[in-house]
């Protein structure tokens, strides 16, 4: 059972425009919420992230944003760079810090020069 | 300062051989994660270390796996007589007092 859902597996945007990656779960044990980064043969880097008593985060060209009640969370990449080409984790913890992390599947990036 | 390393950074083996993967986390992180994320799969949580604490081995797939952390730094993944299935990227990662994982390159381990 997926607790964690990106439902898009891929999305392809043109450079300068807004990225939308959507992510969905169904625990509402989880309380904080990470997205990562991820390029071929490399190890996933951490994004931005977002505890569950807020509902936006923002970091430059990235911004989180968190429905509890729709258990949905989105990140808005903006303007988005061919560098943003890549493969985004949603994750999400439900036992404070230092403890496990539930991923979804991923949705694969690609910006178009 | 270093990474999260693991080696090797690739691994092919035969069926019913076993295997080792290794992690080096950051040093000082207290916690140790171990996941795996198999094609067209998100990642997969294996395994957790905290402190000297009792692992939490609630997502090791079946009695093959196997880890263990030395010292409270390097840790050591072990599967026993791999299977097809078992074929994945293995992934390491390390945390300090937060919510963010620091994850390593990973081991693509191909089974024959």
């Amino acid at each position: 059972d997926q607790q964690v859902k990106q439902n898009s597996p891929s999305l392809s945007v043109q450079e300068g425009r807004i990225s939308i990656l959507n992510c969905d779960y169904t625990n509402s044990m989880f309380d904080y919420f990470l997205w990562y980064k991820k390029y071929p043969a490399e190890g996933p880097t951490f994004l931005i992230s977002i505890s569950s008593i807020k509902d936006k985060n923002e970091d430059g060209r990235f911004t989180v944003f968190l429905n509890k009640s729709a258990k949905h969370l989105s990140l808005h990449i903006v303007p988005s760079q061919p560098g943003d080409s890549a493969v985004y984790f949603c994750a999400a913890s439900a036992g404070g810090a230092n403890s496990k992390l539930t991923f979804g599947k991923g949705i694969t990036l690609s910006v178009r020069p | 300062g270093a990474g999260v390393s693991q080696s090797p950074s690739n691994k092919v083996t035969e069926k019913g051989k076993d295997v080792e993967l290794r992690c080096d986390p950051i040093s000082g992180h207290t916690a140790l994660y171990w996941y795996r994320q198999s094609l067209g799969q998100g990642l997969e949580f294996l395994i957790y270390f905290q402190g000297n604490s009792a692992p939490d081995k609630s997502g090791l797939p079946s009695d093959r796996f196997s880890a263990e952390r030395t010292g409270g730094s390097v840790s050591t993944l072990t599967i026993q007589r791999t299977q097809q299935e078992d074929s994945a990227v293995y992934l390491c990662a390390s945390s300090s007092q937060g919510f963010e994982q620091f994850f390593g390159p990973g081991t693509r381990l191909t089974v024959l």
